[in-house]
């Protein structure tokens, strides 16, 4: 099992849309969850960190289950900034403490 | 503040060159990590410095690849007799802790020539 699983996608939205992601991971010694975005050619930046209640920033609202190893993103009122590639990351286990997945592509249309 | 910087940003090389990719990590940061991107592809994790503790170089690709972090702070990834395969953006992030958020540099993309 990969140590990190996204469906690639692409997912392609009208503006306005609301779109969800799903990710799965296989360390359940993971200790703390992020949500990254990539824009393409950029490096990867932090869009939010992801507690264990569920949090919300703004558009965007993240969901962590434990018990089945679960990640979830959010996103509501899609704008056609949000075109980009999300990455689920884990971390805080194993020998090193980012594991990155290849993402999930999203592209919001006109 | 100041973020993480990486220089050079654009690295054009003769195959069978060596190269140096210079990060400097956000202060204070004690985790620095070194991934690299090819073109379309997912992030690939090559090391792992925290802190004072023996490096993390399971992911370097062979033994032409080797870094090192001075003082807990600026690292060197070197690349030897660069190859074709090793173009790509050589990405460098730093976090506060082990467990916390990293902040990534804007990379180095490297052509070997």
């Amino acid at each position: 099992r990969k140590e990190v699983e996204q469906d690639p996608g692409p997912f392609n939205v009208p503006e306005g849309a609301t779109v969800a992601f799903n990710c799965t991971y296989s360390n359940s010694a993971s200790q703390s969850f992020f949500w990254y975005r990539q824009d393409c050619r950029k490096e990867p930046k932090l869009l939010m960190s992801v507690y264990s209640s569920g949090n919300e920033d703004g558009r965007f609202t993240a969901q962590l289950n434990r018990a089945s190893q679960y990640i979830s993103l959010l996103i509501r009122d899609s704008k056609l900034s949000d075109s980009a590639t999300y990455l689920c990351v884990p971390s805080g286990a194993g020998s090193y403490q980012l594991t990155f997945g290849k993402g999930t592509k999203l592209s919001v249309i006109p | 503040g100041a973020g993480v910087s990486q220089s050079p940003s654009n690295k054009v090389t003769e195959k069978g060159k060596d190269v140096e990719l210079r990060c400097d990590p956000i202060s204070g940061h004690t985790a620095l990590y070194w991934y690299r991107q090819s073109l379309g592809q997912g992030l690939e994790f090559l090391i792992y410095f925290q802190g004072n503790s023996a490096p993390d170089k399971s992911g370097l690709p062979s033994d032409r690849f080797s870094a090192e972090r001075t003082g807990g702070s600026v690292s060197t990834l070197t690349i030897q007799r660069t190859q074709q395969e090793d173009s790509a953006v050589y990405l460098c992030a730093s976090s506060l802790r082990r467990e916390s958020e990293a902040f990534f540099g804007q990379g180095t993309r490297l052509t070997v020539v």
